[in-house]
């Protein structure tokens, strides 16, 4: 249980160009997911965290207005990397909180990635 | 305050031995501490956990030392094997479904045949 699911997996796009990135829990409802961007050998880096039905809180330093994220659904939540440069070039990673579960509640489960290239 | 500090940045292991990973956090707010595992082009995957209520949690060859008046934390790989190899997180985050995962900056593992 608890799968996550990512799409695409890798993406090469132009420069200018807006890519779609989704994420969707598969066998549960997924009350806050999170968005997140890693460098090569660096760490995780918080982008945002959205809850399903309203508005995402974006991390001070992420542009909102660049990074577009929707939450319409507890299964699926969508990143919009708009107008995209090379300098956005990275794996881009969602996770997602089973806030139902009294078990593991604050457990986010991770999706397997997007290797996001800007030409 | 918000940092989860891990070390060492890089570690070799020979086949069979341990692996140690250490880590350390400020907030004292902190009551949820997992641990990730991370391969080459893959999302992390969580690998153990541990609330401050206990001491020591083990699974398998995996084991999270907590010392809670230290405010450090530890995982313990026991009998490395070469499928071990792998970048691990370290990580904190308060006791609220609402609340973020801080992360360690990682530690990349390489276990020697």
């Amino acid at each position: 249980g608890a799968v996550v699911s990512q799409h695409p997996s890798r993406v090469i796009c132009k420069s200018g160009t807006s890519v779609k990135i989704e994420c969707r829990s598969l066998d549960f409802q997924a009350t806050t997911m999170f968005w997140y961007r890693q460098f090569p050998k660096k760490s995780l880096m918080l982008m945002a965290t959205s809850n399903e039905g309203s508005k995402a809180t974006y991390e001070q330093g992420v542009e909102k207005d660049k990074f577009l994220i929707n939450h319409a659904s507890l299964t699926l939540s969508t990143l919009t990397v708009t107008s995209a440069h090379p300098e956005d070039s990275s794996f881009y990673i969602c996770s997602a909180r089973d806030g139902l579960s009294p078990r593991s509640y604050n457990e986010q489960f991770f999706g397997p990635g997007t290797r996001l290239t800007v030409l | 305050q918000q940092q989860v500090k891990q070390s060492p940045q890089s570690l070799i292991v020979q086949k069979g031995g341990i692996s140690i990973i250490n880590c350390a956090y400020e907030n004292t707010a902190f009551d949820y501490f997992p641990w990730y595992q991370q391969f080459p082009g893959k999302g992390p995957a969580l690998l153990i956990a541990i609330r401050p209520d206990v001491s020591e949690k083990k699974e398998g060859r995996f084991t999270i030392s907590f010392n809670k008046s230290a405010k450090q934390f530890s995982l313990h790989i026991m009998d490395s094997q070469p499928g071990d190899s792998a970048t691990y997180f370290c990580a904190a985050s308060r006791d609220s479904s609402a609340s973020k995962i801080i992360f360690g900056s990682g530690t990349r593992l390489s276990i020697r045949p």
